[in-house]
């Protein structure tokens, strides 16, 4: 139990569009999610907490209007990068936090995007 | 502001010895502590955190408030122990997680 699926698992995209990668919690409810942002030999930063129903809360730094965020329901947060740029190529990891049973408060995470924007 | 300190990035140890991972973080209030491991092209998963007082795959983790430190450690090592191990906290009462930059474990055989 507790798995976490991410889609599209890696996208190449040219600069200038838009990307939009998905985060389901596939066999538990999830109010919220999180978004992490991870470069190559580097940890994760966290870069948004995405709460169902309500607005993300974003990390100092990190551009909302950038990357938009959307938990319309308790198994689906999707990550929107706009106008991606190069620098925006990484990989980017969601997590789902269990609320209920024994590992209540545990964050289960994805196995993350690739993207590369060309 | 919290922060997690890993201060190895590489860790080699042969197996049947012991192992220790290090891990001290910076908070001024009462953290939640956790230990998330990565083994090879799989996700990241929890492997134990300092409430459950529990003993994962032979590793366990005490939090030293007095030091700051919740390292992890295995008396004897086994190959399939080589991974990425990441420490992290989550300040009390909130529900994200700040990582330190991991340590990679290689045990040799």
């Amino acid at each position: 139990g507790a798995v976490v699926s991410q889609h599209p698992s890696w996208v190449i995209c040219k600069s200038g569009t838009s990307v939009k990668i998905e985060c389901r919690s596939l066999d538990f409810q999830a109010t919220t999610m999180f978004w992490y942002r991870q470069f190559p030999k580097q940890s994760l930063m966290l870069m948004a907490t995405s709460n169902e129903g309500s607005k993300a809360t974003y990390e100092q730094g990190v551009e909302k209007d950038k990357f938009l965020i959307n938990h319309a329901s308790l198994t689906l947060s999707t990550l929107t990068v706009t106008s991606a740029h190069p620098e925006d190529s990484s990989f980017y990891i969601c997590s789902a936090r269990a609320e209920s049973g024994t590992l209540r408060d545990t964050q289960y995470f994805g196995p993350g995007t690739r993207l590369t924007v060309l | 502001a919290q922060r997690v300190t890993q201060p190895e990035k590489l860790l080699s140890v042969f197996k049947g010895a012991p192992v220790e991972l290090k891990c001290n973080y910076s908070y001024s209030g009462s953290p939640e502590l956790f230990w998330y491991v990565q083994y090879s092209r799989q996700r990241l998963q929890l492997l134990l955190r300092h409430i459950s007082r529990e003993s994962i795959k032979g590793f366990t983790a005490d939090l030293n408030k007095g030091e700051t430190s919740f390292h992890l450690k295995k008396p004897f090592a086994q190959e399939e122990d080589s991974a990425m191990y990441y420490c992290a906290l989550s300040p009390g009462g909130a529900q994200k997680l700040v990582f330190g930059q991991g340590t990679r474990l290689t045990i040799n055989p």
